[in-house]
Order: structure tokens, then C-alpha cells, then sequence
């Protein structure tokens, strides 16, 4: 149980486009997604937390008008990276929590995005 | 910014041999929790040890907790080809209103066949 997938695993795109990536909780609802950036042998920055039918909460320094995240229902939030650039290019993470236990999360596979 | 430190940021020792990262941390903890990733893929939970709790065991793997020292060590015994990965430590906090994970810089351990 507790499975999470994220589409795509890996993702190419031009600059200047945009790209969404899908995580989805398979067994169990989410009421709290959380998303991480990790760079090349980094730790994970945490960049938002998104909650089932409300706006998403960002970290500091993270450009929500840039980082789209949408949570619609209770198995499935959506990152889009707007206008992406180079810099964008970074291993995507997300992970979902049960309702009510937010110290308890579940991670996707994580989604490799490459902006050329 | 990351609170957690592990160290040492990289290990690299003999198949059999055990294997120790030490995590430190800044603030008053809840629980404290250490995750493995293998090269480009997500994280797998290993265990979760709790802010009245000093030492937790599951299969191999023993982290202790010392909340005075705020510090906590991972040892994997017996290692294994496979059990080479990148290990985090991560820390949730006692207050609330603040319910998010944050992660250590990471431990790269290679076991060596």
C-alpha cells in the first residue's frame, strides 16, 4: 500500500514551453501533497505544500507564478513549470500525506525535467 | 534552508562491513526520520524515531536518537551491494503550524563488492 507515481519519469523540453507533471496517490487519499526540488547530489528543497481544493502554500524564494500547482482532488496534484529555462532543469519530487498525518508521507519516483 | 547535516557526506566501506551517518539538527523535533534514494529515483521510507524514544531497530538498520546532543546516527549492519544509496535524514517538528519535513544534505554511501 501507500503507492504515489509521478508522469513522466523524465521530460525534455524547449525553453520558453511549459511542462505539467502528475503526482498521484494510488491506495490512499491525500489531503496534503507536498513538492521537492533536488539538485545533482543535494538534499530536497521543499517548494510548496498543497492542499485538496485550496491554493497551494509556496516556500519562500519559490516563484508561484513560475511553479503552478494545482490539487484538485484527493489523489491527484499537478506542477507546472511555466516558461521553463535551463535552470529549471532539476529531479522533481513530490509526496503525499494521509489525511491528518502529515509528518507521514509517501514519495513518488520523482520526474527528471531537462529544458534545453 | 536545510537544518539537517549528515555526516559524512560520503562513505564508501567493504561489503560486510557496517556502515554509520550521523544526522545533527537545530530545532526541537517530534520525530526524526531516515529515508534512502537510489541514484535518480525517489525516496523510500526506513524508519521513524520518535522524540522519546533513544534507540529504534528494524532488520539491519538501528538509528538512535539523542535530543540533547540533537543528533542522530543510522547503522547498517552487515552491508550489502544493494544497500548502496544516498541516505537523508529528516526532521518534523513539535511546533505545530509548521508540518513539514526537512531534509539533511545526505549521506552517499557505495559498498564496495
Amino acid at each position: 500500500g501507500a503507492v504515489v507515481s509521478q508522469h513522466p519519469s523524465r521530460v525534455i523540453c524547449k525553453s520558453g514551453t511549459s511542462v505539467k507533471i502528475e503526482c498521484r496517490s494510488l491506495d490512499f487519499q491525500a489531503t496534503t501533497m507536498f513538492w521537492y526540488r533536488q539538485f545533482p547530489k543535494k538534499s530536497l528543497m521543499l517548494m510548496a505544500t498543497s492542499n485538496e481544493g485550496s491554493k497551494a502554500t509556496y516556500e519562500q524564494g519559490v516563484e508561484k507564478d513560475k511553479f503552478l500547482i494545482n490539487h484538485a482532488s484527493l489523489t491527484l496534484s499537478t506542477l507546472t513549470v511555466t516558461s521553463a529555462h535551463p535552470e529549471d532543469s532539476s529531479f522533481y519530487i513530490c509526496s503525499a500525506s494521509p489525511s491528518g498525518r502529515a509528518y507521514e508521507q509517501y514519495f513518488g519516483p520523482g520526474t527528471r525535467l531537462t529544458v534545453t | 534552508s536545510q537544518q539537517g547535516e549528515e555526516d559524512p557526506q560520503a562513505l564508501s566501506i567493504q561489503e560486510g562491513e557496517n556502515a554509520t551517518m550521523n544526522c545533527s539538527y537545530k530545532t526541537s523535533i517530534n520525530n526524526l526520520q531516515w529515508y534512502r534514494q537510489n541514484s535518480g529515483r525517489g525516496l523510500v521510507h526506513l524508519i521513524l524515531i520518535r522524540s522519546n524514544e533513544r534507540e529504534k531497530h528494524s532488520g539491519r538498520l538501528r538509528v538512535t536518537l539523542d535530543t540533547s546532543k540533537k543528533s542522530s546516527s543510522l547503522l547498517i549492519t552487515a552491508s550489502r551491494a544493494a544497500d548502496t544509496a544516498s541516505y537523508f535524514c529528516a526532521t518534523y517538528p513539535r511546533d505545530f503550524g509548521n508540518e513539514k519535513l526537512t531534509f539533511g544534505t545526505g549521506t552517499r554511501l557505495t559498498i564496495i563488492p
